[in-house]
């Protein structure tokens, strides 16, 4: 089966930085996504990652390794509105879109 | 503000009530989705949409009838529904091409059964 496996939950200091980490196991691989949903909205896209490497939008940074089926959304600078949950999903080889559970980031001052 | 709206926002009904959740898109796109999210469950598929044509309809009960009138709008029909089916209700929309496709997505719709 598919599967998309990513923490439930991780509490993170203001100003610090935190990784979140993303496995998957699909059939096939057409690129992977990383979107941010704050509680009670709608989910908006920040990366997208489809050859291996360090993608960097300002304090965001997305990584990927397709061999290892292994990617990381990195957080600079925290700050209080970045708490909110973090859906990590991959595009396989049918084009479909599997979703993980999501993580939770809990900012605490 | 994704450009992707949806009402209503929340919604609370009976299990022998008749609801619709409407969702609209302001972005041009060729596709919409509906979606599925339940707490610490990852969004489930519900169906999809291409040029009006739905191509997706991944083993939803048929008590869920999905509507879409033309590629800016999509309905979702609700009919006896169960508790179990509360949960919120994504609209999506994206621009459908082979690579780099990303979804848009709606706040959703709370639903609660009662």
């Amino acid at each position: 089966g598919q599967n998309i496996d990513q923490p439930t939950e991780m509490t993170a200091t203001e100003g610090a930085i935190v990784q979140i980490n993303c496995t998957y196991q699909t059939s096939g691989f057409n690129g992977l996504f990383w979107y941010q949903q704050h509680a009670g909205e709608a989910p908006t896209f920040l990366s997208y990652n489809v050859l291996d490497g360090l993608e960097e939008k300002g304090r965001f940074s997305s990584f990927l390794s397709r061999s290892k089926g292994y990617s990381y959304l990195l957080l600079k600078e925290l700050q209080m509105k970045d708490s909110a949950s973090y859906l990590c999903a991959v595009r396989d080889s049918n084009y479909q879109l599997i979703w993980g559970a999501g993580t939770k980031l809990i900012i605490k001052p | 503000e994704t450009g992707v709206t949806q009402t209503p926002r929340h919604l609370v009904m009976g299990m022998t009530n008749k609801k619709s959740l409407k969702c609209e898109q302001h972005l041009g796109h060729n596709a919409m989705y509906w979606y599925k999210q339940s707490a610490k469950k990852p969004l489930e598929l519900m169906f999809v949409y291409n040029f009006k044509e739905q191509t997706e309809n991944n083993s939803v009960p048929s008590r869920f009838s999905p509507e879409c009138p033309n590629s800016s709008h999509l309905f979702l029909h609700l009919h006896t529904l169960q508790p179990e089916d509360s949960a919120l209700y994504l609209c999506a929309s994206s621009q459908q091409r082979e690579g780099h496709e990303t979804q848009y997505f709606g706040p959703g719709t709370r639903l609660l059964v009662l």
